[in-house]
């Protein structure tokens, strides 16, 4: 069964630096996600990507966070200055469009800012 | 605006009795609903999900949830624990078609007893 594929799978990075996730979406999809979940709490939206460009942002996703398709297969999240309050589960998704599927989600990436 | 609360944080069941998971939803739309299992150390994995087709829902390994329009609810269920449930669940809703952005409740952490 396809899968998306995230790396690193942990990564702990000095409090301001930068750092970027990522990501292989499934091959034929064509909706990208980046969802977070700090620890011991909800799993949220981040930022919805379609057709090369932003299609929908939350309010966590501030000018410190961009995500870019460099090529035709990676999707990346990139951090421009990390915070303490940055550490968290990172899960990548995709999605085929059709309505009766749901999300692919990857294994996440865990973030730890020290 | 949409919302999902899961009642339970934790649920404990001998292996070979019923499980049931507690989902409410709120939603200013018609839902689409989607129940996800995290197994430690792996990603989301979609168990089902709920399209404003049958209200009834199989999923995989023997779950099914019943989507109640008038109770707002979408329990999940199974006849009969295995070891192998063993995870964190996690309700999820969209906002109908509108597959932007998904909202996760806090999640059920199913322990199965021998």
């Amino acid at each position: 069964e396809p899968e998306v594929t995230q790396t690193p799978s942990h990564q702990v990075t000095q409090m301001g630096q930068e750092v970027i996730l990522r990501c292989v979406p499934i091959s034929n999809h064509l909706y990208f996600y980046w969802y977070r979940q700090i620890l011991g709490q909800k799993v949220e939206f981040l930022v919805s990507f379609y057709n090369n460009e932003i299609s929908e942002k939350s309010e966590i996703f501030d000018d410190q966070f961009s995500v870019e398709r460099p090529d035709g297969s990676n999707f990346t999240l990139k951090i421009r200055s990390t915070k303490l309050e940055d550490s968290a589960m990172y899960f990548c998704a995709s999605w085929n469009s059709r309505r009766n599927y749901g999300y692919t989600f990857g294994s996440g990436t865990r973030l730890t800012v020290v | 605006a949409q919302s999902v609360t899961q009642l339970d944080s934790h649920v404990s069941v001998s292996e070979g009795t019923p499980v049931l998971l507690r989902c409410n939803y709120s939603s200013s739309y018609s839902p689409s609903l989607f129940w996800y299992v995290q197994h430690p150390n792996k990603g989301l994995q979609l168990l089902l999900k709920y399209t404003s087709a049958a209200t009834l829902v199989k999923g995989i390994n023997g779950f099914e949830a019943e989507f109640k329009k008038s109770e707002t609810s979408f329990h999940l269920t199974k006849p009969s624990a295995h070891m192998s449930d063993a995870a964190e669940y996690f309700c999820v809703v969209s906002e109908g078609d509108n597959f932007n952005k998904f909202y996760f409740g806090s999640g059920t952490k199913l322990n199965v007893k021998p």
